[in-house]
């Protein structure tokens, strides 16, 4: 089982800012990575590291950390940022990869 | 730019063994680890497990005794086999490269680039 927790569902307005967290052991000692998933598609990398976004990633999308806690935060969410997402870190034993359970973002 | 492309057999009876391979293209193999990750339909991802190009390995812990990761470094491919499926299985599996870095003052892995998904049925 995942050693990740997510909230199940989450929902914004449109325009408005929207924070999605992640809980964790491993997470002090290991930055969360952020993932969106569409329907029928695969993840997509949006934020890694204490606050990185890949190229191509709008930056309405950030991230932070503190103690067992990372948040992925939305600041005007968009419709197409309705999705799926997922944080992933290396588990306590530092030998094995973990996903949360999956947080689904509605924006109203 | 890396792509990874990803192809096995879709359709599985119980029992029978899941292979699956991904190559990659368009980018450097050795210096990273490489990952495969299942998604039930209508469920969350799970990861399987990972390897380097030296061919270090690490698996989930609930499927180490089922799963066999291998990597080809002539042909810049690596692949799965998961034996004695069941309809549990039953999944998209995605392979993903996996990058390991210090950035600030913790450690960071992630995974940057995905393939586009292999469907997996196993039905008698």
């Amino acid at each position: 089982s995942s050693e990740l927790t997510q909230d199940p569902a989450v929902s914004v307005a449109l325009g408005q800012t929207v924070r999605i967290t992640c809980q964790g052991d491993s997470l002090r000692s290991y930055y969360a990575s952020w993932y969106q998933q569409k329907p029928g598609q695969a993840p997509v990398l949006v934020i890694y590291g204490k606050n990185n976004r890949p190229s191509g990633i709008p930056d309405r999308f950030s991230g932070s950390s503190s103690g067992n806690t990372a948040s992925l935060t939305i600041t005007g969410a968009q419709a197409e940022d309705e999705a799926d997402y997922y944080c992933n870190s290396r588990d306590s034993s530092g030998n094995h990869e973990g996903f949360g359970g999956g947080t689904k973002l509605t924006v109203l | 730019q890396v792509q990874l492309q990803q192809w096995g057999a879709g359709l599985l009876k119980p029992s029978e063994t899941l292979s699956l391979t991904c190559a990659v293209y368009g980018g450097s193999f050795s210096g990273y680890y490489w990952s495969w990750i299942r998604q039930p339909p209508g469920k969350g991802l799970e990861w399987i497990g990972e390897i380097n190009h030296s061919g270090s390995t690490n698996y989930n812990p609930s499927l180490k005794s089922r799963v066999t990761i291998s990597v080809d470094t002539s042909k810049n491919q690596f692949s799965l086999k998961l034996s004695s499926v069941t309809a549990a299985d039953t999944a998209v599996y995605y392979c993903a490269r996996e990058l390991r870095l210090r950035l600030g003052e913790l450690l960071s892995h992630y995974m940057d680039v995905w393939g586009k998904g292999t469907t997996v049925t196993v039905s008698s």
